[in-house]
C-alpha cells in the first residue's frame, strides 16, 4: 500500500539556521511527491512538488529531491525565517480509479525564532 | 483563475445536532472533490472524493456522508454529531482529467462539537 512517514515534530528553531523535515515513502506504483505547508488558522498550500525520480521540487528557498533509491523526499531550506513557521506535510499521489488520492504525512511543526 | 470556498469558517455545534459543510470551486470545470479531516495535533484523513455529480467514493465508515449536487459543490453532512466529528475540515480540488496533479485546498472550517 501506499503511505508517508515523517520527522517528528515540534521543530524549533534561530531564524537563519539550516532546515531540514525527513520524509520517506512507501508506494506500489510510480507516485508523485509533494511538500504541503499550513499557516496558523489557514488550509493548505502546495509548497513544492516532484513527479518522478531525480526531480527537485523547489519553491520559496526550500527544496526537495525526489529520491527513488532511498524512497525519500526530504525538505530544506538553508537559512529559515520566522515567517516559515508552520506545519510542513510531506504527501504521495498515486493514481486510484478516477481520482488522484494524496496519502499525507502526520505533519511536522516548524517554530523559526528570531 | 480558480478559487475555493467553504463555510462556514467556523462552527460549534451541540452532540446530536446536524452538520452541513459546504464546498464550491470557481473557475474549472468537471474537478475531482475532496474533503479531509485533521483531528488536532495529527495528519490529514482522507473523508470522501468524488469525481463527477453524484460519483461519491467513501475512505472511512463514519457516521459522515458527502454529496456533489451539482458539478462544483461538494457537501459534508452529518444527520448526529459526535464529539468525535470535532476537528479542521478541509475541502479541495484537484483536474478531473490528469494523473498526479496536486490538489487545491480550501481555507478550511474548524468545527467544535460540544
Amino acid at each position: 500500500g501506499n503511505s508517508v512517514t515523517q520527522m517528528e515534530g515540534p521543530v524549533t528553531l534561530s531564524e537563519e539556521a539550516f532546515l531540514t523535515i525527513n520524509c520517506t515513502y512507501t508506494a506500489t506504483g510510480y507516485p508523485s511527491l509533494f511538500w504541503y505547508v499550513q499557516y496558523p488558522g489557514e488550509g493548505l498550500q502546495l509548497l513544492l512538488k516532484a513527479t518522478k525520480a531525480d526531480d527537485k521540487g523547489s519553491n520559496k528557498g526550500f527544496e526537495a529531491t525526489y529520491r527513488k533509491e532511498t524512497t525519500s523526499f526530504h525538505l530544506e531550506k538553508g537559512s529559515v525565517q520566522v515567517s516559515d513557521s508552520a506545519v510542513y506535510f510531506c504527501a504521495l499521489s498515486d493514481q486510484p480509479a478516477g481520482a488522484n488520492n494524496l496519502f499525507f504525512g502526520t505533519g511536522t511543526r516548524l517554530t523559526v525564532i528570531p | 483563475s480558480q478559487t475555493i470556498h467553504q463555510w462556514p469558517a467556523t462552527l460549534v455545534q451541540p452532540v446530536g445536532s446536524p452538520l452541513s459543510l459546504e464546498c464550491t470551486v470557481e473557475g474549472t470545470s468537471n474537478p475531482n472533490l475532496y474533503w479531509y479531516r485533521q483531528a488536532a495535533g495529527r495528519g490529514l484523513q482522507l473523508l470522501f472524493y468524488s469525481v463527477g455529480i453524484g460519483q461519491i467514493s467513501s475512505e472511512v465508515p463514519q457516521n459522515l456522508s458527502a454529496s456533489r449536487p451539482q458539478d462544483r459543490q461538494f457537501i459534508l453532512s452529518s444527520k448526529k454529531l459526535l464529539l468525535s466529528d470535532s476537528g479542521f475540515y478541509l475541502c479541495a480540488w484537484s483536474l478531473g482529467d490528469s494523473s498526479y496533479n496536486e490538489q487545491f485546498f480550501g481555507p478550511g472550517t474548524r468545527l467544535t462539537v460540544l
